[in-house]
C-alpha cells in the first residue's frame, strides 16, 4: 500500500520569508513520481512542482523547490520569498498507478 | 482551450435519489480518474480508468459507479445517495504516463440531505 503523510496540518509565513512544507510517503514501487499540488481558496487544483523518483536532482521551479530524500522517504516543498497569493491548501502527491494525496497543509502568508 | 470539464458545480439533492456528475475532458488522456476531498482527509481516490473500458477501484468505491464508454467522458454515479457522501468531488485526468501531472476539473460540492 502507498502512503503519503503530510505532518503539518497550518502553517503560517511572513510575506518575503521562506517557508518548508513537509512530506514523507512509503511505496514498495521503484518507478513512481511526486508531486505538490496547491489549492487556493478557490478551490481550483493546481501543479506546483514534480519530482522523478530516478532523479537526485532537486526540482525547482521559480520560488518553489523541493528537497528530495529518497532514502528517508521525504519530500519537502520550499517557498521562497513567500507572496500573499501563495496562501493556499498544498498537497503532496505519489504516483506509481494510483495516484495518493496526503491530508494537506493549510499555509497562510500573512502581510 | 485543453480543460477537464465537470457539472454540475454544485448540487444538493435527497437521500436515495439517483443522480449523476458528468466529467469530460477534451485532451485525448487515456487516464481519468474521480476523487473526493473531506476536511481533514484530503483527497481520495474514489475510481480510476486508464482507457476506455478499463475502471478499477480506488481507495473509497463504497456507493458509487463509473463507466467509461468513451475516451473523453467519465461519469461518476451516485445510485443510492446517502449524507456520508456530502463532500467535494473532483474528475481528474492526465496522459497515461506517471510522469504526467493530472488536469483537474473545477469540482463539484454534493450535499446529500
Amino acid at each position: 500500500a502507498q502512503t503519503v503523510t503530510q505532518s503539518q496540518p497550518e502553517m503560517s509565513v511572513q510575506e518575503a520569508e521562506t517557508v518548508t512544507l513537509s512530506c514523507t510517503y512509503d511505496t514498495s514501487e521503484n518507478n513512481y513520481y511526486l508531486f505538490w499540488y496547491k489549492q487556493p481558496p478557490s478551490r481550483q487544483m493546481i501543479l506546483v512542482i514534480r519530482q522523478e523518483a530516478y532523479k537526485q536532482q532537486n526540482a525547482t521551479e521559480n520560488r518553489f523547490s523541493v528537497n528530495f530524500q529518497k532514502a528517508a522517504k521525504s519530500f519537502s516543498l520550499k517557498i521562497s520569498d513567500s507572496q500573499l497569493g501563495d496562501t493556499a491548501m498544498y498537497f503532496c502527491a505519489l504516483r506509481s498507478e494510483k495516484l495518493v494525496f496526503g491530508k494537506g497543509t493549510k499555509l497562510t502568508v500573512n502581510p | 482551450e485543453a480543460q477537464v470539464t465537470q457539472n454540475p458545480r454544485y448540487l444538493i439533492t435527497v437521500t436515495g435519489k439517483k443522480l449523476t456528475v458528468t466529467c469530460s475532458q477534451n485532451m485525448n488522456h487515456e487516464y481519468m480518474s474521480w476523487y473526493r476531498q473531506d476536511p481533514g482527509l484530503g483527497l481520495r481516490q474514489i475510481y480510476y480508468s486508464m482507457n476506455v473500458e478499463v475502471t478499477d477501484k480506488g481507495d473509497v468505491p463504497e456507493g458509487y459507479k463509473v463507466s467509461r464508454k468513451e475516451k473523453r467522458n467519465f461519469p461518476l454515479i451516485l445510485e443510492s445517495p446517502s449524507p456520508n457522501q456530502t463532500s467535494l468531488y473532483f474528475c481528474a485526468s492526465s496522459p497515461g504516463q506517471l510522469y504526467s501531472p493530472l488536469h483537474f476539473g473545477n469540482g463539484t460540492r454534493l450535499t446529500v440531505t
